[in-house]
């Protein structure tokens, strides 16, 4: 089956760094990527969708400029977030649509955990 | 508007007890798609099921079934001779036309007791 990874797994940082998460489709062409944020005992929200070589679209109420979305290639998309502070401590899911996959098919990430000190 | 509606937050049984888990969806969509999905304490999504709006068919898989009923817009879980393992946090989710957008519903917390 379709595999999407997700590095780091958790990080831990200070207030005021940036922290970049990488999303991979491992063994397909992802055409459509999407970032997701989980707090805890919450559901998910996505926050923007990416496609390959354009910019992100970014729901309403997430901040662009500090949400930096990056989809360079077929396989791999990033999220960067500039200037985390503690509300930013989250869980940060991605996943992966498939070029030639089914009708919304998507395949999860495993999550990253940030924590911000 | 595209919704889903997981009205039980928590739901808390005996191992060995059968458990419903009520999912309600709302979408202008005629073509969408309903997923399930299980996320344990270790964060990671586990794909349960898909099921097609065109596809009422109720599915069956080991101790995991499904009833679709687009009258009511709802797709319910039942989990029979529920075990310890179970417990974990069950979303429903909706995927419709615009972007392949997937809406979560806002997750059902199942707390299964040896």
């Amino acid at each position: 089956g379709a595999v999407v990874s997700q590095h780091p797994s958790w990080v831990i940082c200070k207030s005021g760094t940036s922290v970049k998460i990488e999303c991979r489709s491992l063994d397909f062409q992802a055409t459509t990527m999407f970032w997701y944020r989980q707090f805890p005992k919450q559901s998910l929200m996505l926050m923007a969708t990416s496609n390959e070589g354009s910019k992100a679209t970014y729901e309403q109420g997430v901040e662009k400029d500090k949400f930096l979305i990056n989809h360079a290639s077929l396989t791999l998309s990033t999220l960067t977030v500039t200037s985390a502070h503690p509300e930013d401590s989250s869980f940060y899911i991605c996943s992966a649509r498939e070029l030639a996959g089914a009708y919304n098919e998507q395949f999860f990430g495993p999550g990253t955990r940030l924590t911000v000190l | 508007a595209q919704k889903v509606t997981q009205a039980q937050t928590e739901i808390s049984v005996v191992e060995k007890e059968d458990v419903t888990l009520d999912c309600v969806y709302e979408t202008r969509d005629t073509t969408y798609y309903l997923f399930w999905y299980k996320q344990p304490p270790s964060g990671e999504l586990v794909f349960l099921i898909r099921r097609n709006s065109f596809d009422e068919q109720n599915e069956i898989s080991g101790r995991y079934s499904w009833n679709f009923q687009k009258s009511t817009s709802s797709f319910n879980f039942t989990i029979t001779a529920s075990q310890v393992v179970d417990s974990a946090v069950y979303f429903c989710a909706l995927g419709y036309t615009g972007g392949f957008k997937t809406i979560f519903g806002a997750g059902t917390r199942l707390f299964v007791k040896a």
